[in-house]
């Protein structure tokens, strides 16, 4: 039922692009997206809902694609501020309810 | 807006004891969620309640968990009697509508069972 998030940690330099993917094996209603720095809380990023509708940060793109209940997560020219845990959440039920992924660790270094 | 409050932030208590956690949500926000966050389980739902009302606590791990909200501004998870693998950080959410709305965490409770 938890989603899966890959990969599971990436290191990159300023300035280079990631992608973080997550993968359910249950149809989704929408794909919520966090970032979590050490000792702090989640922060939203970005939603993704069933039918195309999204909201959320203007530097940061996301992809749902709904037949494979996938969504990806575009980080482009990455700063030194995007360093932290990216979770993905899932609403399989329509409900609200999120299930969260194990997160991906970025790392971006100088 | 002051955002999703939680207290204590840090909680260290001996096995056995009770614990109670506070939090606060974000006025107008319908929903309330509990979570826990351990390195080894990742981030769990626990409870979440619509409208003061619990709607789903499949997540609470056993009958020692106990939540409540007992007006729209204040809600507990209390923890009785507590063990040590009970340690992890809490956290309170809070959202202003059933979907299509995003999640406000407040900052985390970091228990500590000895």
């Amino acid at each position: 039922q938890q989603p899966v998030q890959s990969p599971q940690a990436v290191i990159l330099r300023e300035g280079e692009d990631a992608v973080i993917n997550c993968s359910s094996s249950k149809a989704l209603y929408s794909v919520h997206w966090y970032r979590q720095k050490h000792g702090e809380a989640p922060v939203f990023l970005m939603i993704l809902l069933k039918g195309g509708e999204q909201k959320g940060h203007d530097k940061i793109s996301a992809s749902f694609n709904e037949k494979k209940q996938q969504s990806s997560l575009y980080l482009t020219a990455s700063q030194l501020s995007y360093s932290g845990t990216y979770f993905c959440g899932t609403d399989s039920s329509n409900t609200g309810k999120l299930i969260f992924g194990q997160g991906t660790t970025l790392q971006v270094k100088p | 807006d002051a955002g999703v409050i939680q207290s204590p932030r840090h909680e260290v208590t001996e096995m056995g004891q009770e614990v109670t956690l506070r939090c606060k949500p974000i006025s107008g926000h319908d929903y309330l969620f509990w979570y826990r966050q351990t390195m080894m389980r990742g981030l769990e739902l626990l409870i979440y309640f619509n409208n003061n009302v619990p709607i789903d606590d499949s997540g609470m791990p056993e009958d020692r968990f106990s939540a409540k909200m007992p007006n729209a501004s204040f809600s507990t998870l209390k923890i009785q009697p507590s063990e040590p693998r009970d340690s992890a950080v809490y956290f309170c959410a809070s959202r202003p509508g059933q979907r299509g709305y995003e999640q406000y965490f407040g900052p985390g409770t970091r228990l500590t069972v000895t």
